[in-house]
């Protein structure tokens, strides 16, 4: 069935490394892909999405490309913060799922200082 | 522009007692709504989710209930919490249109003990 994939967390770097976190999908279909951040005690926010393969969603410094080759949305920053603390999760919707989101399970990324 | 409610923000409520949850959405017209879980660790499970005044779908079979009583306004309830229905509760919405993007409240924290 349709599903994702992401990097088990917890995540731990320090200040000023580079990040990565990877994001597989199963989709029956040509999905959209998402990445949201929920930072500790809030929603969800949209961080950043892509509409179709080699697309380059971008935010606050976080990137990521549709890999349709691959099926894979990895999540890449050059420089983390203390304040990108929080849970990324990588998601999907399908033309014919009406909007519907399917959710990986999340990874939780703590930068130190 | 469009703003999303959701209250109480922190419920604890005893176990076998029934529970009302609220989402508006504001600024906006014939959205989609969601209503998702995310227990303690784990990641977002779609609960429900509504494309007009009083259509709901169910995406698992569980001890809650949603329904739309008016255009903007969803409710998630149960008759008698169990204490596997703790959890992060997030509403969300996303326009008719077909706009994939959703826009998640602030959510509902809920302990059942």
């Amino acid at each position: 069935g349709d599903s994702v994939t992401q990097m088990e967390g917890p995540v731990t770097l320090s200040e000023e490394a580079f990040l990565t976190i990877n994001c597989t999908y199963t989709a029956t279909g040509y999905p959209s892909l998402f990445w949201y951040v929920q930072y500790p005690g809030e929603g969800l926010q949209l961080l950043l999405k892509a509409t179709k393969a080699d697309d380059k969603g971008s935010n606050k410094g976080f990137e990521a490309t549709y890999r349709k080759e691959t099926t894979s949305f990895h999540l890449e920053k050059g420089s983390v913060q203390v304040s990108d603390s929080a849970v990324y999760f990588c998601g999907f919707v399908l033309e014919t799922s009406g909007s519907r989101l399917t959710f990986g399970e999340g990874t939780q990324l703590t930068v130190n200082p | 522009s469009q703003t999303i409610h959701q209250w109480p923000a922190t419920l604890v409520q005893p176990v076998g007692s029934p529970l009302s949850l609220e989402c508006t959405v504001e600024g906006t017209s014939n959205p989609n709504l969601y209503w998702y879980r995310q227990a303690a660790g784990r990641g977002l499970q779609l609960l429900f989710y509504s494309v007009g005044i009083g259509q709901i779908s169910s995406e698992v079979p569980q001890n809650l209930s949603a329904s739309r009583p008016q255009d903007r306004q969803f409710i998630l309830s149960s008759k008698k919490l169990l204490l596997s229905d703790s959890g992060f509760y997030l509403c969300a919405w996303s326009p008719y249109t077909r706009e994939e993007t959703q826009y998640f409240g602030p959510g509902t924290r809920l302990l059942v003990l």
